[in-house]
């Protein structure tokens, strides 16, 4: 069975750093991109950022523009564990985030974890 | 960055009615199109992928079309268990999703 169990989330002051984890099972982790995407309170989705399979595209990475540059996403297939490095964070960081994998279309987020809230707050 | 519109923000419906929702997208995503159904405290879930394809376990029912910059997401008879957030979302340039269409009970 694939699931996805995401850890991590918590309260943290503006300007810190926040590394959420995201540890997979039940298939071959590094054959598959890892997505992230979040939900502000009262908001919509929000895609962040993606690595892409390490096995098929070297794990390389793309960023929403709202993110790029403070937040880093990496991989340890070994581990079957994807992270979301979050810097210097700001209250508009805060949400429930979500890790996500694209097994059956290829392409699109048909397998989610259970997301985790990240409050930003002084 | 392709940014999505969806219509209406609210739809108002009783169980057993025709749903119809759009998206519009700002440049021509071709095919590359998908929707997620959202409910409160659950994770979303795919519904329709490339635009057309029910993905597994969706009941038919929920049927999407379109191509190009304008889509459209059909549940021909509501259930009581489709009341929820619509999400579209493009993936032929990064990934964006829509704002969403609200669908709830008249």
């Amino acid at each position: 069975e694939v699931q996805l169990v995401e850890s991590g989330g918590g309260l943290v002051k503006p300007g810190r750093s926040l590394r959420l984890s995201c540890t997979g099972s039940g298939f071959i982790f590094g054959d598959y991109a890892m997505s992230w995407s979040r939900q502000a309170p009262g908001k919509g989705l929000e895609w962040v950022g993606l690595i892409r399979s390490t096995t098929y595209y070297g794990g390389t990475r793309e960023y929403a523009a709202s993110v790029k540059g403070r937040f880093t996403i990496s991989r340890d297939d070994s581990k079957s564990i994807a992270y979301l490095q979050m810097n210097s964070l700001k209250t508009e960081d805060t949400a429930v985030y979500y890790c996500s994998t694209s097994m059956v279309t290829t392409h699109y987020f048909d397998y989610w974890a259970q997301g985790t809230l990240v409050t930003v707050s002084s | 960055e392709i940014v999505l519109t969806q219509s209406p923000a609210t739809l108002s419906l009783s169980p057993g009615e025709r749903a119809t929702l759009s998206c519009r997208a700002s440049q021509s995503v071709s095919s590359s199109l998908a929707w997620y159904q959202h409910k409160p405290g659950q994770v979303p879930r795919l519904l329709i992928y490339d635009a057309s394809n029910r993905a597994t376990g969706i009941p038919a029912r929920f049927s999407g079309s379109g191509s190009g910059t304008d889509f459209t997401l059909t549940i021909s008879s509501l259930e009581p268990e489709d009341f929820a957030v619509y999400y579209c979302q493009q993936r032929s340039f990064l990934y964006t999703f829509g704002p969403g269409t609200k669908v709830d009970i008249k």
